[in-house]
């Protein structure tokens, strides 16, 4: 099975500053790799998605995150916060289990970025 | 496009009363996953399903707890008796099997029981 380690779980931060969200997963083998959010009282969101390509991905909301393949990691950053980006963020991974061939994903315990005015 | 749809989004319930959570995955998905969300836990993945049958039911908390997929459009999680440490909010989720496949979720199920 994969684990996914997110090492922060509280990010507070100041509106228009910069803001990095760090994921780290362990898996010898090729995964796919998300970051979903959760607005309070909604589900979660895909923000964006790692499948292959480019190690840099850009998704919504102006987020962006890149895959180091050989740190295992796949931190999620943006340049400028709003108020509005306070939520809470996920990494998940898939791999190469019988359960991710299924669409069974990993996730992380998750980050709470409280953007301050 | 629709997306996940869950009912009801909030149940209030008395401990001992059976609770039925329903789920209306995406049209087309063939894989459907029910988690449960609380401050505690974090996310916990309770049971999931492929082609209406289930794959892995060992995050299933107890006994207590049963699912069911009797189609392609709709899926139950029943807790009987419920306890008040059930409280929690349920997700269910959908995707097209297959490594890379994104989940889409539903809004939740908002759990109290007294």
């Amino acid at each position: 099975a994969q684990s996914v380690t997110q090492l922060d779980s509280q990010v507070p931060v100041f509106e228009e500053a910069p803001v990095e969200l760090r994921c780290n997963y362990s898996s010898s083998v090729s995964v796919y790799l998300f970051w979903y959010v959760q607005y309070p009282n909604q589900g979660l969101q895909l923000l964006l998605k790692y499948l292959s390509g480019s190690t840099l991905v850009k998704g919504i909301n102006g987020f962006e995150a890149e895959f180091n393949k050989s740190q295992t990691s796949f931190h999620l950053r943006k340049p400028s916060v709003h108020i509005s980006d306070t939520a809470e963020y996920f990494c998940a991974v898939s791999g190469d289990d019988r359960g991710s061939t299924l669409g069974r994903l990993y996730f992380g315990r998750g980050t709470q970025l409280t953007v301050w005015p | 496009d629709a997306g996940v749809i869950q009912s009801p989004r909030h149940e209030v319930t008395e401990m001992g009363q059976e609770v039925t959570l329903r789920c209306k995955p995406i049209s087309g998905h063939n894989s459907l996953f029910w988690y449960r969300q609380t401050m505690m836990r974090g996310l916990e993945l309770l049971i999931y399903f492929n082609n209406n049958v289930p794959i892995d039911d060992s995050g299933m908390p107890e006994d207590r707890f049963s699912a069911k997929m009797p189609n392609a459009s709709f899926s139950t999680l029943k807790i009987q008796p419920s306890e008040p440490r059930d409280s929690a909010v349920y997700f269910c989720a959908s995707s097209n099997s297959g490594m890379g496949g994104p989940q889409h979720f539903g809004d939740g199920t908002r759990l109290s029981i007294l």
